[in-house]
């Protein structure tokens, strides 16, 4: 079964709103989380890594005051995608590795964010 | 030169076949590997997860791991329609604080 679960799976917003995603580690602490974008046929694109009780780290071009990252506990992260643009429109999927040596990543089903 | 290669396809099999999809890669370094399936509008699903070189089955699915030629292979028999999605492989170093490296994926689909 799922170990992460993301909550929206899919969400429309106007242009200038703020959306809201969720990662949930289910059965493990995450002290670790990954923000990953994806555009249609391509694969995965690292956007930031979420550290649980300290600051985010960001990718070379991810605006870090644009993608807001919070992460809240050591089973939630949170991404925020502030002042939202149709460019913006995407597939945003978190992930997360157990919290052991060497673990694989555990992916959330992915956030499908339309920007109209 | 990528981290990691991997051919993006699409492939497209008749039902039954046996499907071998490939990746390889530059760091010697690499030591787990991974491969991952992931259908329309969902995220990437574990499929399997290897270290060092060698095989690993599981049910349907052989992962097969060559260190010496940096290249690593998922083989899928008696392939179903289910199958068709794409798939991802990813590798990661030993004790690197979590940096993982994927390659582009390949689509396949399995024709009934």
């Amino acid at each position: 079964g799922a170990v992460v679960s993301q909550h929206p799976s899919w969400v429309i917003c106007k242009s200038g709103t703020s959306v809201k995603i969720e990662c949930r580690s289910l059965d493990f602490q995450a002290t670790t989380m990954f923000w990953y974008r994806q555009f249609p046929k391509q694969s995965l694109m690292l956007m930031a890594t979420s550290n649980e009780g300290s600051k985010a780290t960001y990718e070379q071009g991810v605006e870090k005051d644009k993608f807001l990252i919070n992460h809240a506990s050591l089973t939630l992260s949170t991404l925020t995608v502030t002042s939202a643009h149709p460019e913006d429109s995407s597939f945003y999927i978190c992930s997360a590795p157990r919290d052991r040596r060497n673990s694989p990543l555990h992916f959330g089903n992915g956030t499908r964010l339309t920007v109209t | 030169q990528k981290e990691v290669e991997q051919d993006p396809g699409p492939l497209s099999v008749p039902e039954g076949a046996i499907v071998s999809l490939n990746c390889t890669y530059s760091n010697s370094a690499f030591q787990y590997f991974m491969w991952y399936r992931q259908y329309s509008r969902k995220g990437p699903e574990l499929l399997m997860y290897t270290y060092s070189s060698g095989n690993k089955e599981d049910g349907r699915f052989t992962a097969q791991v060559d260190k010496s030629s940096k290249y690593i292979s998922l083989f899928i028999r008696d392939s179903q329609p289910s199958d068709s999605a794409t798939y991802l492989c990813a590798m990661t170093l030993i004790n690197t604080g979590n940096q993982f490296y994927f390659g582009t994926g390949t689509s396949l689909t399995v024709i009934p």
